[in-house]
């Protein structure tokens, strides 16, 4: 499978505890971009990477949240001290430099906080 | 600030019919505008894809409509089939020029499609 891999699908946790989830893009793929989608509406934009620079946060983006692509290959999104608000579908998606809008999206990790 | 607003919010349409998707957008300087499909609990899959330089782009039964001066562009299913039930979502960006390329979406159609 050559597609957007994320990882876990799922996850589970208590609310204050922190949580990591890992996205490899498409092999050939220099930019990397994470977004969160909630119920019943569109993925909002959080962080991109043009290799193993991160060149833009959202607003949306709090000092909780951290996110890395060491090596300009997968990324890590974390997310200390979890809250309720933060339970979501969280999508990393990828794209080539030549056509950096068109962009492929991997499954996807939910996220519930309890 | 909703820059790209999407309608209807859901759509019900008998097989074979022809399901149609609305959207407008607000910033001239976007130039690229994709439309994403997306099955509960799966991430969003590029359907299609328009620049602004053309009015109309054709793939299988999916058509992009693109008003440039109206602001807007829009969705034809063709032939409706069940299995076209999902979430559309239509999105908008930069692809040239420079910039962080990020989507921005709209607020997502459900369709139903009646067999």
């Amino acid at each position: 499978d050559t597609g957007v891999s994320q990882d876990p699908r799922h996850k589970i946790t208590k609310r204050g505890q922190n949580v990591t989830f890992r996205c490899d893009p498409i092999s050939e793929h220099n930019r990397l971009y994470w977004y969160r989608q909630t119920l019943g509406q569109g993925p909002e934009f959080l962080t991109y990477f043009q290799n193993e620079a991160q060149l833009e946060k959202s607003r949306l983006l709090s000092d909780r949240f951290s996110a890395e692509r060491p090596k300009g290959s997968f990324s890590t999104l974390e997310i200390q001290r979890t809250e309720q608000g933060d339970s979501a579908m969280y999508l990393c998606a990828s794209s080539w430099w030549a056509s950096p809008g068109t962009q492929y999206f991997g499954p996807g990790t939910r996220l519930l906080v309890l | 600030q909703q820059q790209v607003k999407q309608s209807p919010q859901s759509l019900i349409v008998q097989k074979g019919g022809i399901s149609i998707i609305n959207c407008a957008y607000e910033n001239t300087a976007f130039d690229y505008f994709p439309w994403y499909q997306q099955f509960p609990g799966k991430g969003p899959a590029l359907l299609i894809a328009i620049r602004p330089d053309v009015s109309e782009k054709k793939e299988g039964r999916f058509t992009i409509s693109f008003n440039k001066s109206a602001k807007q562009f829009s969705l034809h299913i063709m032939d409706s089939q069940p299995g076209d039930s999902a979430t559309y979502f239509c999105a908008a960006t930069l692809n040239s020029g420079g910039s962080n390329y990020k989507l921005t979406f709209g607020k997502g159609t459900l369709l139903t499609v009646n067999p």
